[in-house]
Protein backbone atom coordinates (compact mmCIF):
# COMPACT_ATOMS: atom_id res chain seq x y z
CA UNK A 1 0.00 0.00 0.00
CA UNK A 2 1.14 3.35 -1.10
CA UNK A 3 -1.23 5.34 2.10
CA UNK A 4 -1.02 8.83 1.70
CA UNK A 5 0.53 10.55 -1.66
CA UNK A 6 0.99 14.14 -1.99
CA UNK A 7 2.46 16.25 -5.57
CA UNK A 8 4.74 17.59 -5.55
CA UNK A 9 7.06 17.52 -2.72
CA UNK A 10 8.96 20.93 -3.39
CA UNK A 11 7.06 24.05 -5.26
CA UNK A 12 8.23 27.70 -5.90
CA UNK A 13 5.60 30.35 -6.96
CA UNK A 14 5.69 34.01 -7.43
CA UNK A 15 3.08 35.94 -5.58
CA UNK A 16 -0.30 36.14 -7.10
CA UNK A 17 -0.15 32.76 -8.92
CA UNK A 18 -2.10 29.57 -8.65
CA UNK A 19 -1.72 26.09 -7.93
CA UNK A 20 -3.21 22.80 -7.08
CA UNK A 21 -1.64 20.46 -4.10
CA UNK A 22 -2.61 16.88 -4.83
CA UNK A 23 -3.27 14.56 -2.14
CA UNK A 24 -4.72 10.46 -2.85
CA UNK A 25 -5.12 7.88 -0.02
CA UNK A 26 -5.48 4.57 -1.35
CA UNK A 27 -6.68 3.03 2.02
CA UNK A 28 -10.70 3.77 1.03
CA UNK A 29 -10.83 6.03 4.40
CA UNK A 30 -14.02 8.70 4.23
CA UNK A 31 -12.07 10.88 6.51
CA UNK A 32 -9.37 13.50 5.11
CA UNK A 33 -7.06 16.62 6.05
CA UNK A 34 -5.35 18.95 4.88
CA UNK A 35 -2.93 20.90 7.62
CA UNK A 36 -0.19 23.57 7.27
CA UNK A 37 2.65 23.55 9.08
CA UNK A 38 4.86 26.57 9.58
CA UNK A 39 8.89 26.67 10.77
CA UNK A 40 8.90 25.82 14.46
CA UNK A 41 5.23 25.50 14.77
CA UNK A 42 2.28 23.04 14.89
CA UNK A 43 0.14 21.75 12.64
CA UNK A 44 -2.89 23.98 11.69
CA UNK A 45 -6.11 22.82 9.91
CA UNK A 46 -6.94 24.03 6.41
CA UNK A 47 -10.00 21.79 5.09
CA UNK A 48 -11.22 18.61 6.17
CA UNK A 49 -13.80 16.08 4.51
CA UNK A 50 -15.95 13.71 5.99
CA UNK A 51 -16.49 11.88 2.62
CA UNK A 52 -17.13 12.19 -1.19
CA UNK A 53 -19.04 15.27 -1.79
CA UNK A 54 -18.49 16.80 1.60
CA UNK A 55 -16.61 19.42 2.84
CA UNK A 56 -15.94 22.12 5.51
CA UNK A 57 -13.72 24.83 6.69
CA UNK A 58 -10.67 23.95 9.65
CA UNK A 59 -9.10 27.15 11.24
CA UNK A 60 -7.52 28.46 8.61
CA UNK A 61 -8.95 28.17 5.09
CA UNK A 62 -8.88 31.81 3.81
CA UNK A 63 -7.00 32.06 0.27
CA UNK A 64 -7.79 28.09 -0.13
CA UNK A 65 -10.18 25.97 -1.77
CA UNK A 66 -10.89 22.09 -1.43
CA UNK A 67 -12.91 19.79 -3.18
CA UNK A 68 -13.95 15.63 -2.71
CA UNK A 69 -15.23 14.15 -5.81
CA UNK A 70 -13.70 10.80 -5.10
CA UNK A 71 -12.88 8.53 -1.72
CA UNK A 72 -9.17 9.01 -2.90
CA UNK A 73 -8.29 12.51 -3.95
CA UNK A 74 -8.32 15.88 -1.93
CA UNK A 75 -6.83 18.35 -4.03
CA UNK A 76 -5.75 22.02 -2.05
CA UNK A 77 -6.23 24.81 -4.43
CA UNK A 78 -4.17 28.06 -3.83
CA UNK A 79 -6.06 30.88 -6.28
CA UNK A 80 -3.53 33.55 -5.38
CA UNK A 81 -0.37 33.00 -3.64
CA UNK A 82 0.53 35.22 -1.32
CA UNK A 83 4.18 34.55 0.86
CA UNK A 84 1.71 33.98 3.99
CA UNK A 85 1.22 30.44 2.36
CA UNK A 86 4.73 29.81 2.04
CA UNK A 87 4.40 26.31 4.54
CA UNK A 88 4.97 22.94 4.29
CA UNK A 89 1.62 21.08 3.89
CA UNK A 90 0.07 17.86 4.69
CA UNK A 91 -2.24 16.02 3.73
CA UNK A 92 -3.61 12.99 5.93
CA UNK A 93 -6.22 10.37 6.02
CA UNK A 94 -8.23 8.87 9.03
CA UNK A 95 -9.42 5.35 9.09
CA UNK A 96 -10.59 2.75 12.22
CA UNK A 97 -7.72 0.22 12.93
CA UNK A 98 -8.35 -1.71 16.05
CA UNK A 99 -11.17 0.49 17.49
CA UNK A 100 -8.70 3.26 16.90
CA UNK A 101 -9.30 6.66 14.95
CA UNK A 102 -5.87 6.90 13.22
CA UNK A 103 -4.25 9.65 11.22
CA UNK A 104 -2.07 8.70 8.54
CA UNK A 105 -0.32 11.55 6.83
CA UNK A 106 1.86 12.24 3.86
CA UNK A 107 5.30 13.27 3.26
CA UNK A 108 4.61 16.97 3.03
CA UNK A 109 4.91 19.81 -0.01
CA UNK A 110 6.91 22.45 1.10
CA UNK A 111 6.02 25.65 -0.85
CA UNK A 112 7.73 28.79 -0.69
CA UNK A 113 6.18 31.66 -2.38
CA UNK A 114 8.57 35.11 -3.56
CA UNK B 1 -12.61 21.98 19.48
CA UNK B 2 -11.14 21.00 22.63
CA UNK B 3 -8.41 22.87 23.33
CA UNK B 4 -5.21 21.45 24.87
CA UNK B 5 -1.75 22.81 26.43
CA UNK B 6 1.36 21.30 26.24
CA UNK B 7 4.48 22.39 27.86
CA UNK B 8 6.81 23.37 25.33
CA UNK B 9 9.73 21.61 25.33
CA UNK B 10 11.32 18.44 27.52
CA UNK B 11 14.60 17.31 28.10
CA UNK B 12 15.80 13.81 28.89
CA UNK B 13 18.58 11.70 29.16
CA UNK B 14 18.93 7.97 27.10
CA UNK B 15 17.17 5.35 29.16
CA UNK B 16 15.26 7.17 31.33
CA UNK B 17 11.12 7.49 31.45
CA UNK B 18 9.56 10.76 30.08
CA UNK B 19 6.26 11.88 30.82
CA UNK B 20 4.23 14.64 29.12
CA UNK B 21 0.90 15.70 30.55
CA UNK B 22 -1.54 17.18 28.31
CA UNK B 23 -4.50 19.88 29.46
CA UNK B 24 -7.48 19.60 28.06
CA UNK B 25 -10.06 20.90 30.50
CA UNK B 26 -12.74 21.10 28.20
CA UNK B 27 -12.97 17.76 26.64
CA UNK B 28 -16.34 16.24 25.59
CA UNK B 29 -18.71 13.24 26.65
CA UNK B 30 -17.37 11.07 23.39
CA UNK B 31 -13.81 13.01 22.59
CA UNK B 32 -10.94 10.81 22.26
CA UNK B 33 -7.62 11.23 23.13
CA UNK B 34 -5.05 10.47 20.78
CA UNK B 35 -0.92 11.30 20.68
CA UNK B 36 1.74 11.34 17.75
CA UNK B 37 4.93 12.05 16.93
CA UNK B 38 6.55 14.15 14.25
CA UNK B 39 10.23 13.67 13.08
CA UNK B 40 11.87 16.49 11.47
CA UNK B 41 10.96 16.76 7.53
CA UNK B 42 8.34 14.45 8.12
CA UNK B 43 4.36 13.81 8.72
CA UNK B 44 3.02 12.98 12.40
CA UNK B 45 2.87 9.08 13.37
CA UNK B 46 0.54 8.11 15.38
CA UNK B 47 1.37 6.95 19.55
CA UNK B 48 -1.66 5.49 21.18
CA UNK B 49 -5.46 6.72 21.71
CA UNK B 50 -7.26 6.05 24.80
CA UNK B 51 -10.80 7.38 26.37
CA UNK B 52 -10.27 6.85 29.78
CA UNK B 53 -7.98 4.81 32.71
CA UNK B 54 -4.75 3.60 31.06
CA UNK B 55 -3.98 2.25 27.28
CA UNK B 56 -0.55 0.69 26.73
CA UNK B 57 0.74 -0.63 23.32
CA UNK B 58 4.65 -1.43 22.74
CA UNK B 59 6.17 2.02 22.44
CA UNK B 60 4.11 4.07 25.00
CA UNK B 61 1.33 4.33 27.96
CA UNK B 62 -1.53 6.91 27.88
CA UNK B 63 -2.52 7.65 31.64
CA UNK B 64 -5.89 9.52 31.58
CA UNK B 65 -7.58 9.97 34.59
CA UNK B 66 -11.56 9.93 36.04
CA UNK B 67 -11.82 13.62 35.60
CA UNK B 68 -10.38 13.19 31.62
CA UNK B 69 -9.08 16.99 32.16
CA UNK B 70 -5.55 16.09 31.58
CA UNK B 71 -3.74 13.07 30.24
CA UNK B 72 0.22 11.55 30.35
CA UNK B 73 1.84 10.33 28.04
CA UNK B 74 5.00 8.10 28.93
CA UNK B 75 7.58 6.77 27.55
CA UNK B 76 9.48 4.10 28.91
CA UNK B 77 13.58 3.99 28.27
CA UNK B 78 14.33 6.34 25.72
CA UNK B 79 16.83 6.59 22.81
CA UNK B 80 18.25 9.50 21.11
CA UNK B 81 15.76 8.31 18.16
CA UNK B 82 12.91 9.30 20.52
CA UNK B 83 13.77 12.97 19.75
CA UNK B 84 10.90 14.35 18.44
CA UNK B 85 8.07 16.71 18.73
CA UNK B 86 4.72 14.69 20.11
CA UNK B 87 1.45 16.26 19.95
CA UNK B 88 -1.73 15.81 21.97
CA UNK B 89 -5.30 15.62 19.92
CA UNK B 90 -8.65 15.54 21.60
CA UNK B 91 -11.28 14.77 19.02
CA UNK B 92 -14.82 13.68 18.46
CA UNK B 93 -18.03 12.84 16.34
CA UNK B 94 -17.26 16.13 14.57
CA UNK B 95 -13.73 14.37 13.06
CA UNK B 96 -12.37 18.41 12.89
CA UNK B 97 -9.26 17.43 14.41
CA UNK B 98 -6.55 20.52 15.65
CA UNK B 99 -3.07 20.10 16.39
CA UNK B 100 -1.95 22.26 19.19
CA UNK B 101 1.77 23.58 19.77
CA UNK B 102 3.43 20.10 20.79
CA UNK B 103 5.98 19.01 23.06
CA UNK B 104 9.79 19.40 21.78
CA UNK B 105 11.59 16.00 23.36
CA UNK B 106 14.99 16.69 23.25
CA UNK B 107 17.08 13.08 24.35
CA UNK B 108 20.42 13.91 25.44
CA UNK B 109 22.95 10.81 25.45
Amino acid sequence: NAGVTQTPKFRILKIGQSMTLQCTQDMNHNYMYWYRQDPGMGLKLIYYSVGAGITDKGEVPNGYNVSRSTTEDFPLRLELAAPSQTSVYFCASMGVEGGKNIQYFGAGTRLSVL
Amino acid sequence: LAKTTQPISMDSYEGQEVNITCSHNNIATNDYITWYQQFPSQGPRFIIQGYKTKVTNEVASLFIPADRKSSTLSLPRVSLSDTAVYYCLVGGDDYKLSFGAGTTVTVRA
